[in-house]
């Protein structure tokens, strides 16, 4: 099976902090993603890599950075947590040739920013 | 850009049979996704669509109609553990990337 794993599943940080949230996959794949999931909006894709030290921006980047220096891990970076920030934030990662081959997602991080 | 619109909340009976449709607009339609999602859980894959017509799967059914916009996702023999929340993804491809875009998402309560 595969499995898509989140440092934390539940943090909480100070206004101004730099927050680090961090996945890892164990099943080759090349994409990554980083959603956060809000009542009455849905998932919203915040950035997305389809290869090692490669990202793409989703539809709300901003106030979001992230690294992806081996295959495996995707790391997502809040630069200056914002209270807006609070939010549950899920990783998925996928193969790249499409098809039916679906994401996959880990538990999700819910980040209280305070 | 993407549109995807799913009714927000249903309510059906233990054993019952229930269909949560979605609509989307889109450029670029590359297949149609449904996924299951308990509360405070990860999304968990259910079924895929590209081309028309019906996926079944056990006791979940997806139709889909490209000329229409239009998927459904069908539940028969509803058990207590379906109360879940099930999200309709739309991916598109025309930025050359797998790149989902998911509705809200509809709350399934079954009750005895």
């Amino acid at each position: 099976d595969v499995k898509v794993t989140q440092s934390s599943r539940y943090l909480v940080k100070r206004t101004g902090e730099k927050v680090f949230l961090e996945c890892v996959q164990d099943m080759d794949h090349e994409n990554m993603f980083w959603y956060r999931q809000d009542p009455g909006l849905g998932l919203r894709l915040i950035y997305f890599s389809y290869d090692v030290k490669m990202k793409e921006k989703g539809d709300i980047p901003e106030g979001y950075s992230v690294s992806r220096e081996k295959k495996e891990r995707f790391s997502l970076i809040l630069e200056s947590a914002s209270t807006n920030q609070t939010s549950m934030y899920l990783c998925a990662s996928s193969f790249q040739t499409g098809g039916n081959q679906p994401q996959h997602f880990g538990d999700g991080t819910r980040l209280s920013i305070l | 850009g993407q549109n995807i619109d799913q009714p927000t909340e249903m309510t059906a009976t233990e054993g019952a049979i229930v269909q949560i449709n979605c609509t989307y607009q889109t450029s670029g339609f590359n297949g149609l996704f449904w996924y299951q999602q308990h509360a405070g859980e990860a999304p968990t894959f259910l079924s895929y669509n590209v081309l028309d017509g019906l996926e079944e799967k056990g006791r979940f059914s997806s139709f889909l109609s490209r000329s229409k916009g239009y998927s459904y996702l069908l539940l028969k023999e509803l058990q207590m553990k379906d109360s879940a929340s099930y999200l309709c993804a739309v991916r598109e491809m025309n930025t050359g990337f797998q790149k989902l875009v998911f509705g809200t998402g509809t709350r399934l309560l079954v009750s005895p």
